[in-house]
């Protein structure tokens, strides 16, 4: 049971928009920034947002993220099937530890 | 390009230990700390802990305390992550990670731990 929880699945079509949650608490997402990462079948997580809402150079603006209180929401439009992975919020904790969700598998119907 | 290339797969019967390298190549490895993360089968990703290359200062996650034990080799570049005392449930993908924010992984390790 991750301390992070995050939907376990969503779906959408392509071109469509999606977003997906990861719930946390003060002691977690509320004071310290979210990171969000995918990964595609049988390969490495990548990091797709950093900082809350900021894009490593190489990620398209169809990625975006934001954070509110304990709460923070990774959204991507104009989807398409190469987006079909796992992903990942990850923050740390008031104890210098890292958090991640649970993970939430995207399907692009 | 930044790069992180680990060692191959290992088999280890439980109660033995494993030693998980992971190279780095493409940028100052002394400016940047090496976090380790692991990836049981068909689950999502646990931390297990972080090592500054610059002084070797870590931080473990305390479900791993007193089993891991994470070191750097300046001269080569290279990160370790030695795991003891495997149990099964210690069968995973091990992944390095460039940092804090895991900017750039290395391409995973496979561990089984079997009788």
């Amino acid at each position: 049971q991750s301390v992070l929880t995050q939907p376990p699945s969503v779906s959408a079509a392509p071109g469509q928009k999606v977003t997906i949650s990861c719930s946390g608490s003060s002691s977690n997402i509320g004071n310290n920034y979210v990171s969000w990462y995918q990964q595609l079948p049988g390969t490495a997580p990548k990091l797709l947002i950093y900082e809350n809402n900021k894009r490593p150079s190489g990620i398209p603006d169809r990625f975006s993220g934001s954070k509110s209180g304990t709460s923070a929401t990774l959204g991507i439009t104009g989807l398409q099937t190469g987006d079909e992975a796992d992903y990942y919020c990850g923050t740390w904790d008031s104890s210098l530890s890292a958090l991640f969700g649970g993970g939430t598998k995207l399907t692009v119907l | 390009q930044v790069q992180l290339v680990q060692s191959g797969a290992e088999v280890k019967k439980p109660g033995a230990s494993v030693k998980v390298s992971c190279k780095a190549s493409g940028y100052t490895f002394t400016s940047y700390g090496i976090s380790w993360v692991r990836q049981a089968p068909g689950q999502g990703l646990e931390w297990m802990g972080w090592i500054s290359a610059y002084n070797g200062n870590t931080n473990y996650a305390q479900k791993l305390q007193g089993r891991v034990t994470m070191t750097t080799d300046t001269s080569t570049s290279t990160a370790y992550m030695e795991l003891r005392s495997l149990r099964s449930d210690d069968t995973a993908v091990y992944y390095c990670a460039r940092g804090v924010d895991y900017s750039s992984w290395g391409q995973g390790t496979l561990v089984t731990v079997s009788s």
